[in-house]
């Protein structure tokens, strides 16, 4: 069955570290992969997605993520975080084409330390 | 503003009311969606609909309901709600063309439901 695994469920860092969130999906062929973000007390929000083309991927607040294929990884990564990061984010995958079914990880839970 | 709508944000009921959730959206998406979200579960799929009158069982649809007669609402009906209900709910829509926001869902601000 398809899946996406997040191997963390909490991460405690403080301001300025570096954050890489890991993220691995289970399935082969066309994918589409996408980081989603809920602040405290929020709905969840995009923060960047990646359907083909360049691997490395720019999304908002400074976020991207790199698409490595033959590690069937999709890992989050920001150079230097800050106390607003705090929140859960989400890992979410589809297979294929006309497939909108997203299939998400179980979150990682997000804390800076100011 | 684009944007899913939910009402209510917050309900607390007793075990056996029915109540209605419901869920509208203004970007003219076909494919809507229901998510429960429960700590250390993640986010788990109720029912989605991919068009009007078009509608299908997600990962956990047991006790809930659904209808899609117009494409912008898609109402979430407990007929009997029972504890075990308890969560946080989320609506999602999302685009089926062949555009650059085409997978990508958007989502309610969340309906906190207590069931008693």
């Amino acid at each position: 069955a398809q899946s996406v695994s997040q191997h963390n469920h909490h991460v405690i860092l403080s301001e300025a570290a570096s954050l890489e969130l890991g993220c691995n999906y289970s399935y082969g062929g066309t994918v589409n992969l996408f980081w989603y973000v809920q602040y405290p007390g929020q709905h969840l929000q995009l923060l960047l997605k990646y359907f083909s083309g360049d691997p490395l991927v720019k999304g908002i607040k400074g976020f991207e993520a790199e698409f490595i294929k033959s590690k069937f990884s999709f890992n989050l990564r920001k150079p230097s975080v800050q106390w607003s990061d705090t929140a859960e984010y989400f890992c979410a995958g589809s297979a294929g084409d006309s497939n909108y079914q997203l299939i998400w990880g179980a979150g990682t839970k997000l804390i800076i330390k100011p | 503003e684009a944007q899913v709508t939910q009402n209510p944000r917050y309900l607390i009921t007793v075990t056996g009311k029915k109540l209605t959730v419901t869920c509208s959206q203004n970007m003219n998406h076909e494919y809507m969606s229901w998510y429960r979200q429960d700590p250390g579960l993640g986010l788990r799929q109720i029912y989605y609909s991919m068009n009007v009158e078009v509608t299908d069982k997600g990962d956990v649809p047991e006790g809930y309901k659904v209808s899609r007669k117009e494409k912008r609402n898609f109402p979430l009906i407990l007929e009997s709600p029972s504890p075990n209900q308890t969560s946080l709910y989320f609506c999602a829509s999302s685009s089926t063309d062949s555009g650059r926001d085409r997978y990508e869902q958007y989502f309610g601000p969340g309906t906190r439901l207590t069931v008693t």
